[in-house]
């Protein structure tokens, strides 16, 4: 069975900084897909950014972007210029391949934005 | 701005009665999820549909849950009778249920808490 596994449960950075959230996985799928998803105090689930297994290129939005390592199993989140509205829990997730396949998330990692 | 739609936001029951929560799926996505989130199991798969029939129900208890899709645009999760372990933030997601880079859209949640 797929796992995904994030090591830290809380990270803090200061305001316009960056930070590196971490995540690893385990599968035995060559396509899959991986999700980062930010969940704010008010619980709403928020995608920020995916990735697909068969892309050797990271994904990038905005200040969001991916370091994905195929062969670690490894897909840590980089937000730069931290901002105030970032500080959320946020979420690594893993789709196996096909249309409708649930996701498996991590624990979670507690981001605090400090001004 | 479509969004997936959950109702009630909020429930407060006492244990033993029954517990309906409700979801309006994006119009046109033809997959739904119910995830269920507590602070000891994080985020785990219940149940989830593709073109209204159940697919994989493997993660719900099966005495007391059930989730159905009565028509393309309602997908509802009941639990009866409830417990105190049954408080959690429920959530629904959404997809186009399309091969390959499908996202999941997570509606706000329904949080209950069972007395």
């Amino acid at each position: 069975a797929q796992t995904v596994t994030q090591s830290q449960p809380e990270m803090s950075v200061q305001e316009a900084e960056t930070v590196t959230l971490s995540c690893t996985y385990d599968t035995s799928e060559s396509d899959y897909y991986l999700f980062w998803y930010k969940q704010p105090p008010s619980r709403q689930m928020i995608l920020v950014i995916r990735q697909e297994a068969y892309k050797q290129q990271n994904a990038t939005e905005n200040r969001f972007s991916v370091n994905f390592q195929k062969a670690a199993k490894s897909f840590s989140l980089k937000i730069s210029d931290s901002q105030l509205g970032d500080a959320a829990m946020y979420f690594c997730a893993y789709r196996a391949p096909g249309g409708s396949e649930k996701l498996v998330f991590g624990k979670g990692t507690k981001l605090t934005v400090n001004p | 701005d479509a969004r997936v739609t959950q109702t009630p936001r909020h429930k407060v029951t006492e244990m033993g009665q029954e517990v309906t929560m409700r979801c309006q799926p994006i119009l046109g996505h033809n997959t739904v999820f119910w995830y269920r989130q507590t602070m000891m199991q994080g985020l785990e798969l219940l149940a989830y549909f593709r073109n209204r029939a159940p697919l994989d129900d493997s993660g719900m208890p099966k005495d007391r849950f059930s989730a159905e899709m009565p028509d393309a645009t309602l997908a509802t999760l009941k639990i009866q009778p409830s417990e105190p372990r049954d408080s959690a933030v429920y959530f629904c997601a959404s997809g186009e249920g399309l091969a390959g880079t499908d996202t999941q859209y997570f509606g706000p949640g329904t949080r209950l808490t069972v007395l």
